[in-house]
């Protein structure tokens, strides 16, 4: 089977453009989660859906931060306008609804020049 | 709050030695208990988990590890390891089966030939 799928997996962009970074849960898996990776603060949740509604966003740090879900295989987290400072890896993990353990994807490298 | 703490953030050791890298955790009562590892470029891989039952718990790739409660530990072992070891190795916590998982800060291990 298929793991957790994320694109791109390198991503660099200038500060002030737009960043759509993209995940494809696990079939079957109804939870998404959304972290962030850096040296200084660590690996952080952004935000988790569950059946596809968002139930913890409190991670997300700045309203130019979103993310959606349209449909249970499909998840998106935007960065608008992305900044410096937001240069990290983001990981996609999703979670089937009757177990605890998230899977992991490989992760997003993001640079913001 | 619940929260994590991984007390060495580098560990090194020989190859062929014995490991344990120390987790203690913040909680009431007994929550989920997740160790994780990540190679370099890569995403997280579950070694193992805790819930209820047998203390002692074997995972994936020879580690294992032991719940003590009155300690409020979650400690990883593994007899020998290997050069393919060196990594960094997360001990997570989640209230319950649902909810959303709390990471160390992890402990990155060396291993020396």
């Amino acid at each position: 089977d298929a793991g957790v799928i994320q694109s791109p997996r390198h991503e660099v962009t200038e500060m002030g453009q737009e960043v759509t970074l993209r995940c494809k849960p696990i079939s079957g898996h109804n939870s998404l989660f959304w972290y962030r990776q850096t040296m200084m603060r660590g690996l952080e949740l952004l935000i988790y859906f569950n059946n596809n509604v968002p139930i913890d966003d409190s991670g997300m740090p700045e309203d130019r931060f979103s993310a959606k879900m349209p449909n249970a295989s499909f998840s998106t987290l935007k960065i608008q306008p992305s900044e410096p400072r937001d240069s990290a890896v983001y990981f996609c993990a999703s979670r089937m609804q009757t177990r605890s353990e998230q899977f992991f994807g490989p992760g997003t490298r993001l640079t913001v020049l | 709050a619940q929260s994590v703490t991984q007390p060495d953030i580098h560990i090194t050791v020989s190859e062929g030695a014995s490991l344990e890298l120390r987790c203690n955790y913040s909680y009431g009562a007994t929550p989920y208990l997740f160790w994780y590892v990540q190679s370099p470029g890569q995403g997280l891989q579950l070694l193992l988990k805790y819930f209820s039952g047998d203390t002692l718990v074997q995972g994936i790739k020879g580690f294992e590890a032991e719940f003590k409660r009155s300690q409020s530990s979650f400690n990883l072992r593994k007899p020998s390891v290997h050069w393919s070891d060196a990594a960094e190795y997360f001990c997570a916590v989640a209230p319950n089966r649902d909810d959303k998982i709390i990471f160390g800060k992890g402990t990155r291990l060396h291993i020396l030939p």
